[in-house]
């Protein structure tokens, strides 16, 4: 399967935890995604990285949210001190840089925040 | 600021018959729209992307038609499955200089249900 995949699918933890979410793109695509989406919603964007570089963040990036995609391949999100509102679904993303806008998604983390 | 709205939280289709999905938007600076379709507790799945020198663009079942004035822009299913019942995202995003296209905004997503 060469499609985007994101470890682990589902994540339940405590308020106050410490969360690691990992997302493998689409091997020859340079560009990778962060979105998050919450019941009702479309996704909302989060962060995306052009290779190693991070190019954007959100407003929503709150200082408790941190990505990382240091070799430009994997990337990490991180999410310090969860917060009850944090609970929502976590979409990973990659495209190829001159292919257009087209994004292809991961099949998510479900993070439950008690 | 809702740049990307999806104004029908649901939409309901007889087997056979045409389903059409609508999108609006706001920031004249989208060049770039797509329709992905959406299971629950799977990922967006990308189904036809529309740029903004078209008007349409059609693959199989689907047929995306783009209005810029009116900043509209519309998904077509002919002939609706009951497989195709699913959550329908419209989702824009702006050049930003050559082919570099960067985040996505995404709608609120219709639920479309076709009934055999």
């Amino acid at each position: 399967d060469t499609g985007v995949s994101q470890d682990p699918r589902h994540k339940i933890t405590k308020r106050g935890q410490n969360v690691t979410f990992r997302c493998d793109p689409i091997s020859e695509h340079n560009r990778l995604y962060w979105y998050r989406q919450t019941l009702g919603q479309g996704p909302e964007f989060l962060t995306y990285f052009q290779n190693e570089a991070q190019l954007e963040k959100s407003r929503l990036l709150s200082d408790r949210f941190s990505a990382e995609r240091p070799k430009g391949s994997f990337s990490t999100l991180e999410i310090q001190r969860t917060e009850q509102g944090d609970s929502a679904m976590y979409l990973c993303a990659s495209s190829f840089l001159g292919a257009a806008g087209t994004q292809y998604f991961g099949p998510g983390t479900r993070l439950l925040v008690l | 600021d809702q740049q990307v709205k999806q104004n029908s939280p649901s939409l309901s289709v007889q087997e056979g018959r045409i389903s059409i999905l609508n999108c609006d938007y706001t920031n004249s600076m989208f060049d770039y729209f797509l329709w992905y379709k959406k299971y629950p507790a799977e990922g967006p799945t990308f189904l036809i992307s529309i740029s903004s020198i078209k008007d349409k663009n059609e693959d199989g079942r689907f047929t995306v038609f783009l209005n810029k004035s009116a900043k509209h822009l519309s998904l077509h299913i002919v002939p609706s499955q009951p497989g195709d019942s699913a959550v329908y995202f419209c989702a824009a995003s702006a050049n930003a200089g050559g082919t570099s296209y960067g985040k996505l905004t995404f709608g609120q997503g219709t639920i479309l249900t076709v009934h055999p």
